[in-house]
């Protein structure tokens, strides 16, 4: 079945540094990516929609400089979280769909903690 | 604006038993509806995916129902075991325009030995 490997799993950075976080899917082209952001005892809730080759689109609300999203090829997204700060400290998680797969494919999460 | 509910919190059963996650959304106009499970510090894996003109989906011991007109779908899952310890979530789609799903708080349920 379509896989997305989600790297790094865990991540602690200092307050100010940026963090990359990618999302490849392994078996499928991935033409639409979903970023998410999960706080402890919450929901998933969507951060952007990035179609390959296209700018995000990002949710009411969120930071689309701080939260920079690349989504140049079909098989790998990435979401770069700039001047970290303890407040985004969360679990981000991916997901991608593509042209031909049913439903949507979830990347396993990264938990980014900033000190 | 869709919002999506889900009842219980947690859960906690002695294996062996039927149980049911109930889930509820204010605007019927959706396109699926998904229930994902989630284990702790990871991702979600699909459980089953509804459309909106279905009524369930069934997947071994998992029974998923769709009841659009009054906003609710169920997740029924059969002789429980310890393995299905995990955080349930369901989540609906908008439309088929709309690739963005709105998820529920889940429930997290725990079936003792």
């Amino acid at each position: 079945g379509a896989v997305v490997s989600q790297h790094p799993s865990w991540v602690i950075c200092k307050s100010g540094t940026s963090v990359k976080i990618e999302c490849r899917s392994l078996d499928f082209q991935a033409t639409t990516m979903f970023w998410y952001r999960q706080f402890p005892k919450q929901s998933l809730m969507l951060m952007a929609t990035s179609n390959e080759g296209s700018k995000a689109t990002y949710e009411q609300g969120v930071e689309k400089d701080k939260f920079l999203i690349n989504h140049a090829s079909l098989t790998l997204s990435t979401l770069t979280v700039t001047s970290a700060h303890p407040e985004d400290s969360s679990f981000y998680i991916c997901s991608a769909r593509g042209t031909f797969t049913y439903g949507y494919t979830f990347g396993s999460g990264t938990r980014l903690t900033v000190v | 604006k869709q919002e999506v509910t889900q009842i219980p919190a947690a859960l906690s059963v002695p294996e062996g038993e039927n149980l049911v996650l109930n889930c509820s959304f204010t605007d019927s106009a959706i396109y699926n509806l998904q229930w994902f499970r989630q284990d702790p510090g990871k991702g979600l894996t699909s459980l089953l995916l509804i459309q909106s003109s279905q009524r369930e989906q069934t997947s071994g011991r998992l029974n998923a129902s769709l009841d659009k007109s009054s906003g609710r779908s169920t997740l029924y899952i059969a002789a429980s075991q310890p393995g299905d310890s995990a955080t349930y979530l369901c989540a609906v789609r908008l439309s088929s325009n709309t690739g963005k799903l709105i998820f529920g708080q889940g429930t997290t349920l725990q079936v003792k030995p």
